[in-house]
């Protein structure tokens, strides 16, 4: 079975903290994604990465940056966090092969005081 | 806009009966759609993935059915159980990216014994 996990369920910061999200997943997929779902809204994608040290932006990079030093491994940083980015956050992987199904870590809900 | 519409928004229904909800969506030209189901404090997992040729596909009690020329889609849950109480969300890949998907904001079912 395909694993993603996530490093943390909850997550309470201050507004200016710097913030880490880790995602991991076990199944030596090429492509890691980075999505945040907010109530009313489809998940919307913050970044993607294709292969270790490469990144892409998605719909919604601002305020946001990644890091991929490892392909097992990709982390979504929030460098001065914001009220504004309260939200789940769902970390995704999937083949390099075109077609396959996303798998779905169990997600991060980040509150921002 | 969002190119993925869900409706309705939520609904209620009780344990053993029926229901259907309905998908609309705009991407064109599309790879495949799939429905997703989100349990409370979990991430997406794949139910069922159409492509453009494929009208109907079956998941146990959960069958989805699709018309691309009128670009809508359905997903009809049989028999409910209490377990399928979750968001239900529609997810259509684009042709030309693979990776790049726009998701509806899903249709939250509980099912009341």
């Amino acid at each position: 079975d395909v694993k993603v996990t996530q490093s943390s369920r909850y997550l309470v910061k201050r507004t200016g903290e710097k913030v880490f999200l880790e995602c991991v997943q076990d199944m030596d997929h090429e492509n890691m994604f980075w999505y945040r779902q907010d109530p009313g809204l489809g998940l919307r994608l913050i970044y993607f990465s294709y292969d270790v040290k490469m990144k892409e932006k998605g719909d919604i990079p601002e305020g946001y940056s990644v890091s991929r030093e490892k392909k097992e491994r990709f982390s979504l940083i929030l460098e001065s966090a914001s009220t504004n980015q309260t939200s789940m956050y769902l970390c995704a992987s999937c083949p390099a092969t075109g077609g396959h199904e996303q798998y779905f870590g169990p997600g991060t809900r980040l509150t921002v005081t | 806009k969002n190119q993925v519409e869900q409706s309705p928004q939520s609904l209620i229904i009780l344990e053993g009966k029926n229901c259907t909800l309905q998908c609309n969506y705009t991407v064109s030209p599309f790879s495949n759609l799939r429905w997703y189901k989100q349990d409370t404090g979990r991430g997406p997992v794949s139910l069922t993935i159409m492509t453009f040729s494929e009208n109907t596909k079956s998941n146990g009690r959960y069958t989805a059915t699709l018309d691309a020329d009128t670009k809508q889609s359905s997903l009809h849950i049989t028999a409910s159980q209490l377990s399928d109480s979750a968001s239900y969300i529609c997810v259509v890949s684009h042709l030309s990216n693979d990776y790049k998907l726009s998701f509806g904001a899903g249709t939250t079912v509980t099912v009341r014994a």
